[in-house]
């Protein structure tokens, strides 16, 4: 079955740790998505990306990195400059990027913890 | 600025009740409407899309939505609410703004009460 998985589903992180969110998609979509889902905020963008080695900062980039080293990958690293990463965090992909009729098909998603 | 607002917080009905989400949106040019839903923990899955055409639109598990330009409103509706529609649903609307952009309303909440 075609689809987009997250992993880990739960991740802790310390103090000054940077941690990566999995995000991998085998769709064949060309653009991917990060979101971060806050209680009552919906979702904001991250980061996205339309083709490999090829992203764009969304609304709320500082303190996340990303990578696009393959088509069908797509993960999002949370900085230490993170100061308030506890979050629901939701990978998307979908066709093209760039229209704004695409629908956007979205993983499970990883709830990242502060220990 | 391109916005989408979603009125209410939460929302309670019955088991075979009707319900009636609302959605409004700001974007100044022909809107691209969506309509998600999450389950709890889970990502989000389309329900419907308005693009153009038919101002009533249906979508998956008994959902439509009609599109009032007038009232800049896309409000979806349920004739009879199954225990299973519990879920947070999300209004959305793509905005072509210096490039492509998924604006998303802050959710509506649906409790269903037997």
């Amino acid at each position: 079955d075609g689809g987009i998985t997250q992993s880990p589903k739960y991740l802790f992180r310390k103090e000054g740790q940077n941690v990566t969110l999995s995000c991998e998609q085998n769709l064949n979509h060309d653009a991917m998505y990060w979101y971060r889902q806050d209680p009552g905020q919906g979702l904001r963008l991250i980061y996205y990306s339309q083709i490999v080695n090829d992203f764009q900062k969304g609304d709320i980039a500082e303190g996340y990195s990303v990578s696009r080293e393959k088509k069908e990958s797509f993960p999002l690293t949370v900085t230490s400059a993170q100061k308030n990463p506890t979050a629901f965090y939701l990978c998307a992909s979908s066709m093209r990027q760039g229209r704004p009729q695409e629908t956007q098909y979205f993983g499970p998603g990883t709830r990242l913890l502060v220990l | 600025a391109q916005s989408v607002t979603q009125p209410d917080i939460h929302i309670t009905v019955s088991e075979g009740a009707s319900l009636e989400l609302r959605c409004n949106y700001s974007y100044g040019a022909t809107p691209y409407l969506f309509w998600y839903v999450q389950s709890p923990g889970q990502g989000l899955q389309l329900l419907l899309k308005y693009f153009s055409g038919d101002t009533l639109v249906q979508g998956i598990k008994g959902f439509e939505a009609e599109f009032k330009r007038s009232q800049s409103s896309f409000n979806l509706r349920k004739p009879s609410v199954h225990w299973s529609d519990a879920a947070e649903y999300f209004c959305a609307v793509g905005a072509q703004t210096g490039g492509f952009k998924t604006i998303f309303g802050a959710g509506t909440r649906l409790f269903v009460k037997a």
